[in-house]
Formats: structure tokens, C-alpha cells, sequence
């Protein structure tokens, strides 16, 4: 089945250093790509998506590519700030047999340091 | 901007009780919820998805006797934990799909004593 592969963390950084969560998913058909964000204690929040190959996504100074031949959707930010710390998803949305379910990563806790 | 509205945000509850949780999108309407299981530290389990007027397709694994779905109308979706017991606590979170895409709850986090 559809599945989503995120890299573990907790990842650690310094204020304004460069953040890369790698991503990669396996999909039977052409899924979409979305990044949430989970800031501690509350509910989860669209970051960024994207709905077809090459499609990059960006907010709040993050992006993502959709590589469908790498199968990735890699989060980068230039530069980090302490606010940033949250923990951060990435799924998929296949929308086989009409079923429109979001599959999610494990997770990757981003603390980042002043 | 979508709001899915999610109550109640605590509860604590005896074993063996039931336990309701309610999902309301309040500003659009939802044909489509989905409801989540999330473990400390750990990524969101899609348990069932819901569909207003029809009966919830539940993810391998997830008893649907013990996990009540409800999808009455196109705004509010519920969840019945019944005869709830500890291994059931967790945090549980419901997603409403529209048009924009989909609208996360602010989720319930459920103890059983």
C-alpha cells in the first residue's frame, strides 16, 4: 500500500542555520504531496503542498519539490528560526477508489536552538 | 479560512465507560471526514474514514465495534470509544476534506483511568 518515509529525528539546529527533512513515499498512482507542521500543543497546520511532478511548494519561507523520479518531497528552509520548532509531517493524498485519505510520515522534530 | 471545530479538547473517563468525541466543520460542508489515532511522539494513524449518510470504512486493524463512527450530516462526524480502557488512551484528531483540501481538528486527547 501507499506509505510515506520520513527521516527520524530529533533534529537539532542553530538559529539561521539551513534545514533539510527528507521524504520519500511510495504510491501506486499520482499522488499529492503536502508537508504539515504541528507547533507543540496544537492542532496540525498546512505548511506547503504540491499536486504533480515538478510542482514546488513554499510558505513561510519552506519549500518542497516533487520529484517523481526520486519519488521525494524533501522540506528545506535557509534559514531557521527558533519559532520553527515543531514537529513536521509529510503525506500523501492518492485518492484511489474514491478514497481521498491522507497517509502520513512518522514525523520529524525540528528543535532549533538560539 | 475552513474551520473543523473539535470537542471536547480533554477528557478524562473510567474503564468500561463510552466516551463520545464530536468533529463539526463549521463553515463549510464535509462529505468527507477522516479521524486519527496519534501515539506520544509518534505519527497520526488513520483509523477510519467517514462519509455523511453511509457507514465508515475502518483501516485494517481498527475494531469497529469498539470505535463508533457516526456521519449524520455534512458538518458534524462522531467518534464513540466504548467500553474505553487504558490501552485506549491517545490523542485523537479529525480531518474534514472540502474543496480547499483538508481542515485538521485541534484534537482530543482521551485517559482512561
Amino acid at each position: 500500500g501507499d506509505s510515506v518515509t520520513q527521516m527520524e529525528g530529533p533534529v537539532t539546529l542553530s538559529e539561521e542555520a539551513f534545514l533539510t527533512i527528507n521524504c520519500t513515499y511510495t504510491a501506486t498512482g499520482y499522488p499529492s504531496l503536502f508537508w504539515y507542521v504541528q507547533y507543540p500543543g496544537e492542532g496540525l497546520q498546512l505548511l506547503l503542498k504540491a499536486t504533480k511532478a515538478d510542482d514546488k511548494g513554499s510558505n513561510k519561507g519552506f519549500e518542497a519539490t516533487y520529484r517523481k523520479e526520486t519519488t521525494s518531497f524533501h522540506l528545506e528552509k535557509g534559514s531557521v528560526q527558533v519559532s520553527d520548532s515543531a514537529v513536521y509531517f509529510c503525506a500523501l493524498s492518492d485518492r484511489k477508489d474514491s478514497s481521498y485519505k491522507l497517509i502520513f510520515g512518522s514525523g520529524t522534530r525540528l528543535l532549533v536552538r538560539p | 479560512g475552513a474551520v473543523v471545530s473539535q470537542h471536547p479538547s480533554w477528557v478524562i473517563c473510567k474503564s468500561g465507560t463510552s466516551v463520545k468525541i464530536e468533529c463539526r466543520s463549521l463553515d463549510f460542508q464535509a462529505t468527507t471526514m477522516f479521524w486519527y489515532r496519534q501515539f506520544p511522539k509518534q505519527s497520526l494513524m488513520l483509523m477510519a474514514t467517514s462519509n455523511e449518510g453511509s457507514k465508515a470504512t475502518y483501516e485494517q486493524g481498527v475494531e469497529k465495534d469498539k470505535f463508533l463512527i457516526n456521519h449524520a450530516s455534512l458538518t458534524l462526524s462522531t467518534l464513540t470509544v466504548t467500553s474505553a480502557h487504558p490501552e485506549d488512551s491517545s490523542f485523537y484528531i479529525c480531518s474534514a476534506l472540502s474543496v480547499g483540501g483538508y481542515t485538521f481538528g485541534s484534537g482530543t486527547r482521551l485517559t482512561v483511568v
